[in-house]
Parts: structure tokens; C-alpha cells; sequence
């Protein structure tokens, strides 16, 4: 059973515009939802996070929106570049037990110049 | 060079035969994972081990086998590969700092690749 849902699996955007990506989970227990960004042929990288104490957090183009009533995430990339081309995934954990990171399928992000 | 390394980054093998892949990580970070990515499924947790000599399954451990001898060293064994297992493997580690509220950032190696024919 999957516990976190992403979706879209693809997305197309043209250079400049807004890329969005949402995740859903049901475990209230979750406390720190991260969003991964991976380039072809590497690792992911943590991007950005957010706990549920705040509705939203900005780190310059990118940005989580948190709606804990509706156990929801998004990440928001304002004007998207060729650049953020990648795949990304977000994910959900539990207080101190890093063995319990959940993550979603992931959506690859393709922003066409 | 700092950071976490794996290795080999790309393996061919048939159905029976033994594999290890190796992971090595030069912050001294206490948590060390792998996981499995697969299209459609994103990344599975395979095990984990939170210090040296202590280790625990994760989500998928299934035909897979670990050791944390030194801090440093993770290696995943699969002892009779299977089809099933050609998947992209990553190696990460983290550690935390000592406060009730989780902050650790999961750091990644370049990955593995696994082919089992």
C-alpha cells in the first residue's frame, strides 16, 4: 500500500510557466515532508521540506504548500526553467525514525525551452 | 573526496549468481539505507542500519542481505539474483541531531545499476 500518492507520473511545462505537483498521505503520525530532486544518471537531493506547523514554505522558486486537514503537499516551481528538468519525488517520515521515510512514485518534470 | 560513494555503478549478471554492491560514506553518519527505484513504484526502503553491527529491514528485504561491519561500509548482497531484482540500488546516509524532532536529510550516492538477465 502506497503512503504517499504523487501525481502527476509526467509533466509538460514551457519555460516560464508555473509547475505543480501534489502528493497525498493518511498517516496523521507523518511530522516532515521533504521533496527530492533527481537529474538523470544521479542520486536524489533534498530540494526543499516543510513540517506541518506551517501552511507554506518558499525557498526562492520553489515552494510547498501544506494543508494538513486535507493530508496534502504540493510543490509549486515558479517560472520554470529548462534547468529544473528532473525527476521529483516527495516523501513523508515520522519524528526520529529515519527508517521511515515514505516516498511517492515520483513525476518527471520536462520544461520545454 | 567527502560524500558517499557506490560502486559498481553498472552490473550485468544472470538469474542465480551472487552480487554485492558496495557503499561507502565519509561523514561518519549514523544512519545508513538502501533503497530500490523502480518505475512506477518510486523508492523502496530494502534495509537499514542505524549504527555499526545494527541493522533492520525496511519495506522490500526479500532476497536481499546487509553487513555495517565499520560505520563507514554498507554493503547489500543479493545472495541468488532474480529478474526481479534489475532495479536502480541506492546507497544513503543521515544522522540526526539530538532533538525529539526529526531534521535529518537523507544523502544519496549516484546509484547502482542492476541488470539481471
Amino acid at each position: 500500500q502506497q503512503q504517499v500518492k504523487q501525481s502527476p507520473q509526467s509533466l509538460i511545462v514551457q519555460k516560464g510557466g508555473i509547475s505543480i505537483i501534489n502528493c497525498a498521505y493518511e498517516n496523521t503520525a507523518f511530522d516532515y515532508f521533504p521533496w527530492y530532486q533527481q537529474f538523470p544518471g544521479k542520486g536524489p537531493a533534498l530540494l526543499i521540506a516543510i513540517r506541518p506547523d506551517v501552511s507554506e514554505k518558499k525557498e526562492g522558486r520553489f515552494t510547498i504548500s501544506f494543508n494538513k486537514s486535507a493530508k496534502q503537499f504540493s510543490l509549486h516551481i515558479m517560472d520554470s526553467q529548462p534547468g529544473d528538468s528532473a525527476t521529483y519525488f516527495c516523501a513523508a517520515s515520522r519524528g526520529n525514525t529515519g527508517n521511515q521515510f515514505y516516498f511517492g512514485t515520483g513525476t518527471s518534470l520536462t520544461v520545454i525551452p | 573526496d567527502a560524500g558517499i560513494t557506490q560502486s559498481p555503478r553498472y552490473k550485468i549478471t544472470e538469474t542465480g549468481r551472487q552480487v554485492t554492491l558496495m557503499c561507502h560514506q565519509t561523514w561518519s553518519h549514523s544512519y545508513m539505507f538502501w533503497y530500490r527505484q523502480d518505475l512506477g513504484h518510486g523508492l523502496r526502503l530494502i534495509y537499514y542500519s542505524a549504527a555499526a553491527d545494527i541493522t533492520d529491514k525496511g519495506e522490500v528485504p526479500d532476497g536481499y542481505v546487509v553487513s555495517r561491519s565499520k560505520t563507514e561500509n554498507f554493503p547489500l548482497t543479493l545472495e541468488s539474483a532474480t529478474r526481479s531484482q534489475t532495479s536502480v540500488y541506492f546507497c544513503a546516509s543521515s544522522d540526526w541531531e539530538d532533538s525529539d524532532y526529526f531534521t535529518g536529510e537523507l544523502f544519496f550516492g549516484e546509484g547502482s545499476r542492476l541488470t539481471v538477465l
